[in-house]
Formats: structure tokens, sequence, C-alpha cells
């Protein structure tokens, strides 16, 4: 069993709706991050989280430590949201990132 | 202004013929982090630098060599590569361990 399970793995939506993706992790965590992958590789970090909730902009992340959970929202989804997400967590006394397999998400107009 | 930079952006080497890749970095982070990433797959670490201690992953083949000769620079080179070591090659800073991490765009390598 991976260490930080996401799903779903691929999610299409139409353009406005409103998204989540969750991401669950197993073990003992510092922080937990959200990052954004468009094709092309480059990497962004949207949030990192060690409790409660952050929202930048149409971007809202939670998490729960007690349940080991976090979701990204995305309000008012567009077509440029389309992306691969990926959940890491990072917690170990080396600060490295345990990554989730990423969501695929495609915004259709 | 671009915080971290990696180049070149596409490298294409042959089998077998040593390869280097260059990170710098414009934020003085202490730490600077390189990241292999497969078709389809999730980051993985290879190894990161906290200022000029070099920290190796247990898994990362030896094959792989950093250097980091000043705060601002960190190169990643392979030493022999094979097709299994076509892959993006990710290179990320942060202030210290476990803070927000920068990542620059990435080098894909192909490996003829």
């Amino acid at each position: 069993k991976n260490e930080v399970e996401q799903s779903p793995q691929n999610l299409t939506a139409q353009e406005g709706e409103f998204i989540t993706i969750n991401c669950s992790y197993s073990v003992g965590i510092s922080a937990l991050h959200w990052l954004q992958q468009h094709p092309g590789g480059g990497i962004v970090s949207l949030f990192m989280l060690s409790s409660g909730k952050k929202k930048h902009g149409r971007l809202i992340a939670t998490i729960n430590i007690q349940e080991k959970h976090s979701s990204l929202h995305i309000t008012a989804s567009h077509p440029r949201d389309s992306a691969v997400y990926i959940c890491a967590v990072s917690g170990g006394s080396q600060g490295n990132l345990i990554f989730g397999k990423g969501t695929k998400l495609s915004v259709k107009p | 202004d671009a915080m971290v930079i990696q180049n070149p952006r596409y490298q294409v080497t042959q089998f077998g013929k040593p390869v280097t890749l260059s990170c710098s970095q414009t934020l003085n982070h202490n730490v600077m982090y390189w990241y292999q990433q497969k078709s389809s797959q999730a980051p993985k670490l290879l190894f990161h630098y906290y200022d000029k201690d070099f920290n190796n992953e247990a898994d990362t083949p030896d094959n792989f060599q950093s250097r980091r000769p000043n705060t601002s620079f960190c190169f990643l080179d392979i030493r022999s590569p094979g097709l299994g070591d076509a892959a993006m090659y990710l290179c990320a800073t942060s202030r210290d361990i476990s803070r927000w991490q920068f990542f620059g765009p990435g080098t894909r390598l192909t490996v003829l």
C-alpha cells in the first residue's frame, strides 16, 4: 500500500464545475503539499498545510490531521486548470517529500 | 523572474555518454533537491544537499552523482546513461528542511 493515496486518478469536468481531489496518507507528517504539474513537466507548489484550511483565489485546500486526509477543491473550474495535481507529504528528518501518484484533471469548455 | 532555473530544458545523449544537468537558484535557499520523474509516475527523490552536506537516497544508483560548488548551483551528473534513465529531472529548492519547495521547469533527458 502506498503511503500517499490520491483519488480519483483521472477526473474530467465541465467548465464551471466544482472539483474535489482527495488525498489520504498513512505516515506521520509535518506538512502536506499540493502541487500542480502541467504538460511539459514544470511543477508549481500550490499549498503547504499542517492544519486547517488555506485558500488562494479559486483553490481551497483542507487537511484533517486526525483522519490523515486532505482535499483540494477548485471552484468555478476552467480549462486552464487542466493539469496533474499531486499530493505530497513531508515529515522525515531529511524533509523528503513522499508523493502520491497524482490526479489528472481535464476541464472541458 | 525565474527563481529556479534548469539548463538545458531538453537534453539528448547517447547510451553510455556522460551527461550533466544544471540547476541554479536566486533564492539563496539552503536545500537543493534532485528528483527523477519517469512517464506517468510520481517524482522520485535522488538526493539533496543541505548547504554543503550531501544526502543520498539509499536506492539511488551509483551512476548518479551530484555537485554543489556554491549556494546557487547544483549539478546532476549521470556517468553512463542507460535507456532506463530517460526521464524528466526536476530540481527543487527550499529555505530549510520540510519547508515549501520551489521547483524548476525540469530537464527532459532522452537517451538514444
